[in-house]
């Protein structure tokens, strides 16, 4: 069974400071990536997926990931975080086949920036 | 006007009553989704539908069915709420050719 494991659970940062979260999921096969955002009393909105081709792919927000599948890893970067960017993050895998329901969600990120 | 829409936003209950969530949406899309939110667990999935005929449990089912009335109505049901079904459930449509989930804002329920 597919797995994901975001190992930060609350990250406290700066406003400028540069942003990188980890995930880290457990899936032998082709896999399609997701980074979803929740921010403050809101639903969940994506950020970026990966399905194929270049590993680094860009979101909104200046948010990017890089798909290292190697590492099994699909980790978020932004380089100058807001305060705005205090959300929520969920890092989500699904098997490469949208007939596949089983997206399997991680427990999720709290970012908190401090202004 | 959100294209996922969830009713109620809030509700209390009491333990062994009956609830109803309701999600309409106007995406056109032909996949729902129920899921439940709980702080550290992220995302679980309940159920699924394909279509109106086809139904799905996910991987928390037990304690609740669904009823996919139209393409565009899931709603979700608590036969008999017990306190530990308090969380945010979110109901969500997702786009075949993408793979994106779009997600509705959230219905809260807490169950004394």
């Amino acid at each position: 069974a597919q797995s994901v494991s975001q190992h930060n659970h609350h990250v406290i940062l700066s406003e400028a400071a540069s942003l990188e979260l980890g995930c880290n999921y457990s899936y032998g096969g082709t896999v399609n990536l997701f980074w979803y955002v929740q921010y403050p009393g809101q639903h969940l909105q994506l950020l970026l997926k990966y399905f194929s081709g270049d590993p680094l792919v860009k979101g909104i927000k200046g948010f990017e990931a890089e798909f290292i599948k190697s590492k099994f890893s699909f980790n978020l970067r932004k380089p100058s975080v807001q305060w705005s960017d205090t959300a929520e993050y969920f890092c989500a895998v699904t098997q490469s086949n949208f007939g596949n329901e089983k997206l399997t969600f991680g427990t999720g990120t709290r970012l908190t920036i401090i202004p | 006007d959100a294209d996922v829409t969830q009713t109620p936003r809030n509700r209390i209950t009491k333990t062994g009553k009956r609830i109803m969530l309701e999600c309409s949406q106007t995406k056109g899309h032909d996949r729902m989704y129920w899921y439940r939110q709980d702080p550290g667990l992220g995302l679980r999935l309940i159920y699924y539908s394909f279509d109106v005929k086809d139904i799905n449990k996910g991987e928390i089912s037990d304690g609740y069915s669904v009823s996919r009335q139209a393409q565009a109505k899931f709603s979700l049901s608590l036969e008999s709420a017990i306190p530990n079904q308090t969380a945010l459930y979110f109901c969500a449509t997702k786009a075949t050719n993408t793979g994106e989930l779009f997600f509705g804002e959230g219905s809260r329920l807490t169950v004394l």
